[in-house]
């Protein structure tokens, strides 16, 4: 099946600044997302985006489904940011038909 | 209620009881899924419905067994666990072309987080 590798796995950063995660994948994707868990386990949706660059203030993604990556951009880091940041992906015809998640990033941000 | 719901949000059972998970969809989705999340292991996925059809079933042991009843409800029944299937369970949705595959935006909810003793 596919795999789907995150990086990296640990980011400690003070607040107002900015961040980048990365997530790689071994195969073309037909559906890649981002979710930040909350403390709670609640998954939030960040990003639906199989190609291209989207924004929604704060934060931004983009991902390059020729060079199988996805970039998660954070800039003006809040305390609120905090948790871990997942992404997942899905493939037809790759053997599961559900997503495939990454180990995630845990990030804390520092007051 | 909107969203997806699930039902209890914490769960503390013995190795032979009886207990049943319960997930309901208010976006009109036509697909639903079991993922687990154990503390050692990544996300992974367990059941999945399409139009009410099981299409996946990842290898899970049988003492958990998945209902669909609806396009809008999903079960998941717990008979004789382990202490290491204690886990979040995740139910999430989506809206799918028939003939299944998850390529649309999924979205969960709030999870079970159970406990065998």
């Amino acid at each position: 099946g596919i795999q789907v590798e995150q990086s990296p796995p640990d980011l400690i950063l003070q607040e107002g600044a900015n961040s980048t995660l990365r997530c790689n994948f071994s195969d073309s994707v037909n559906n890649l997302q981002w979710f930040h868990q909350n403390p709670w386990g609640q998954l939030i949706n960040l990003f639906y985006i199989p190609s291209g660059t989207k924004q929604n203030g704060r934060l931004s993604a983009t991902t390059v489904a020729t060079e199988r990556y996805s970039l998660l951009y954070i800039s003006s880091s809040q305390t609120t940011d905090s948790g871990v940041y997942f992404c997942a992906v899905f493939k037809s015809g790759g053997g599961a038909d559900g997503l495939t998640f990454g180990k995630g990033t845990h990030l804390i941000i520092q007051p | 209620e909107t969203g997806v719901t699930q039902t209890p949000r914490h769960l503390v059972m013995g190795m032979t009881n009886k207990k049943s998970l319960k997930c309901e969809q208010h976006l009109g989705h036509n697909a639903m899924y079991w993922y687990k999340q154990s503390a050692k292991k990544p996300l992974e996925l367990m059941f999945v419905y399409n139009f009410k059809e099981q299409t996946e079933n990842n290898s899970v042991p049988s003492r958990f067994s998945p209902e669909c009843p609806n396009s809008s409800h999903l079960f998941l029944h717990l008979h004789t666990l382990q202490p290491e299937d204690s886990a979040l369970y995740l139910c999430a949705s989506s809206q799918e072309a028939l003939g299944g595959g998850a390529t649309r935006e999924q979205f969960f909810g709030p999870g079970t987080r159970l406990t065998v003793l």
